[in-house]
């Protein structure tokens, strides 16, 4: 069947603008996460959604960023007023359920601020 | 906070010799350890995990070694070959079974033929 998906694959943007990240998730799994990989780094937790709802958004940087799930499905991260060093890889990854259940990660999408 | 300390951050070895990538937890409540294998340009997959009620599990080359008391895991690849070069990742749940997850800073390795 069909895995994470993700889009854009690549964004480049100017500093200051806003950008939108989108992540499908794994039909079915109800367990969503947004993972952050900086250049030669491991993955920094960003947030996680059951279902809908956030229960845990503490791995979120600043106040300029935000996500949503619809639906139980798709998930947008949202990074208002972009930084240079918002630049990273942003991964999604989704599980069945959320207890030492395999996360499936997408393939990411690389962002670059100018 | 939660940490996972992974090493080494680079290991090179020659075809056909035994890799091992270690790390260290902080959390004593984590349960589940996952092991990810990430290709230059690529999502990263999972290539085994364990969880705290087993001490060691095998899948053909690969096998993960768990010690709660001292709060270690390894990750163990025998015959390594050119395709096992990659960037590997450890994690280790935290508690109140959300799934969240502490990665390490991940380990290079090359295999050279």
């Amino acid at each position: 069947g069909a895995g994470v998906s993700q889009s854009p694959s690549n964004k480049v943007t100017e500093k200051g603008k806003d950008v939108e990240l989108r992540c499908d998730p794994i039909s079915g799994h109800t367990a969503l996460y947004w993972y952050r990989q900086s250049l030669g780094q491991g993955l920094e937790f960003l947030i996680y959604f059951q279902g809908n709802s956030a229960p845990d958004k503490s791995g979120l940087p600043s106040d300029r960023f935000s996500a949503e799930r619809t639906g139980g499905s798709v998930s947008t991260l949202t990074i208002q007023r972009t930084q240079q060093e918002d630049s990273a890889v942003y991964l999604c990854a989704s599980s069945p359920q959320q207890y030492q259940e395999t996360q499936y990660f997408g393939p990411g999408t690389r962002l670059l601020v100018l | 906070g939660e940490n996972v300390e992974q090493h080494p951050s680079t290991l090179s070895v020659q075809e056909g010799d035994s890799a091992v990538i270690k790390c260290t937890y902080s959390d004593s409540a984590s349960n589940y350890f996952p092991w990810y294998k990430q290709e230059l340009g690529k999502r990263p997959q999972l290539i085994i995990d364990i969880r705290s009620n087993v001490g060691e599990k095998k899948d053909q080359r690969i096998a993960v070694t768990l010690n709660k008391t001292a709060k270690h895991f390894s990750l163990h690849i025998t015959e390594t070959q050119p395709e096992d070069s990659a960037v590997y990742f450890c994690a280790a749940s935290i508690r109140g079974n959300t799934g969240k997850l502490i990665f390490g800073q991940g380990t290079t390795l090359q295999v050279k033929p």
